[in-house]
């Protein structure tokens, strides 16, 4: 089963627009990180907050993480073409192996 | 090497037959992960390796698929008499300490079963 899930399952955008898209969870975590994935190989990671960490920035990427409503937001401001991929969020717990969502699909019209 | 990498990039085999998908993890990473993705979906766990611990293959879907990590590097995903519904991606991936850190990917190795 999958820990975490995403929310929309796809979204299409213009470019310059902002894209965002949420995380849910249900256990506990010590940490929280989101992926993309192009054309449909390997993923790569753009970032990782803490459970003790609110909000987290990365060039145009801003993650929040309310471990209160056990969810997380990913935020790409000022899309670009070359942001159309998949996102994934995975989240760890103590011990314990990283388990993805479903993915949300990001498409970046020009 | 500079980064994980799998072979073979794609497979195609016959159902009933057995393959072996291999993985060389970025040297020095403890840690090593089996996912297998299919088409439009979300990353599946197969199994989980970390250092000289007992591997974690809660993951595994039947007792036909198995995993080694030899030496604490190089890992081999075997899957015996191969179904259609093992066509999917398999994904590897690496990360340097314990757990939960930041996983380094490998391209993935496209199985189809016909």
């Amino acid at each position: 089963s999958q820990q975490g899930e995403e929310d929309p399952q796809a979204l299409s955008i213009q470019e310059g627009e902002n894209a965002t898209m949420n995380c849910s969870y249900k256990t506990s975590i010590n940490n929280l990180q989101w992926y993309r994935q192009n054309s449909g190989r390997g993923l790569v990671h753009l970032i990782l907050i803490r459970s003790n960490e609110r909000e987290k920035h990365s060039g145009r990427l801003r993650v929040t993480l309310d471990t209160s409503k056990k969810s997380s937001s990913l935020l790409i401001t000022a899309s670009r073409a070359a942001d159309t991929a998949s996102y994934f969020c995975a989240t760890g717990a103590a011990g314990n192996k990283l388990t993805f969502g479903g993915g949300t699909r990001v498409l970046v019209k020009p | 090497g500079a980064g994980v990498s799998q072979s073979p990039s794609n497979k195609v085999t016959e159902k009933g037959k057995d393959v072996e998908l291999r993985c060389d993890p970025i040297s020095g990473h403890t840690a090593l992960y089996w996912y297998r993705q299919s088409l439009g979906q979300g990353l599946e766990f197969l199994i989980y390796f970390q250092g000289n611990s007992a591997p974690d293959k809660s993951g595994l879907p039947s007792d036909r698929f198995s995993a080694e990590r030899t030496g604490g590097s190089v890992s081999t995903l075997t899957i015996q008499r191969t179904q259609q519904e093992d066509s999917a991606v398999y994904l590897c991936a690496s990360s340097l300490r314990v757990t939960n850190e930041k996983l380094f990917f490998g391209s993935g190795t496209q199985l189809s079963v016909l």
